[in-house]
């Protein structure tokens, strides 16, 4: 899987859309770029997915960069549900099936 | 919705006791996984389940042994317990095909004592 860069952390305040950016530049064209996140003592919950286009469903937004070496995640208005840690991964799955976090975005909603 | 559900959220066992955690899946998936997430140390996978009764074993297998036989259950045991075992378990399920999304259940913290 190729390695992705994500700040440390983020704040946002309540209802105010959030973006988060992750970096991976070193993707392969069978990765997809997948996203979790996971609230404090809870297992990672999965977010969105996407391979090239932008994507939408009912937690999130994924826009994707042309290139595929960048993508954002957006909240479209933060809630204080929305607290936690945000994972980007590119994986592919087929052959490394294991799914490996990196450090992750902390994200803090401001009431 | 993708459910899956694990037997515990906490569980406290002394050394040496035999420790069974249990994880259910409602979806069908035929691969099953169980993960450790320490602090510092992300996600380390212990073993993997690719259907009934067929098991891999992930970085650290050590300690632990499964047991999938039934598609929805993968049971994960610590043969016996050790102070460095304590740790968040989460089990994890997904479709073996493209986009490989894996779902993943609340989690067990166990503490060895």
């Amino acid at each position: 899987d190729a390695k992705t860069t994500q700040p440390n952390s983020m704040e946002s305040n309540e209802e105010e859309p959030v973006h988060l950016p992750c970096n991976h530049s070193t993707i392969s064209g069978t990765d997809y770029i997948h996203w979790y996140r996971q609230l404090p003592s809870q297992g990672p919950e999965y977010v969105i997915h996407g391979l090239t286009s932008n994507v939408n469903n009912r937690m999130a937004s994924l826009a994707i960069a042309e290139d595929r070496k960048s993508s954002t995640l957006i909240l479209h208005r933060a809630t204080l549900r929305d607290a936690a840690v945000y994972y980007c991964v590119a994986y592919s799955g087929a052959g490394s099936y294991q799914l490996t976090f990196g450090k992750g975005t902390k994200l803090s909603v401001i009431p | 919705d993708v459910k899956v559900t694990q037997s515990s959220r906490y569980l406290v066992k002394r050394t040496g006791e035999k420790v069974f955690l249990e994880c259910v899946q409602d979806m069908d998936h035929e691969n099953m996984f169980w993960y450790r997430q320490d602090p510092g140390l992300g996600l380390r996978l212990i073993y993997f389940s690719y259907d009934v009764k067929m098991k891999e074993k992930g970085d650290i297998p050590e300690g632990y042994s499964v047991s999938r036989e039934k598609k929805e259950r993968f049971s994960l045991i610590l043969e016996s317990a050790s102070t460095n075992q304590t740790s968040m378990y989460l089990c994890a399920s997904r479709r073996p095909r493209s986009p490989y999304e894996q779902y993943f259940g609340p989690g067990t913290r166990l503490t060895v004592t």
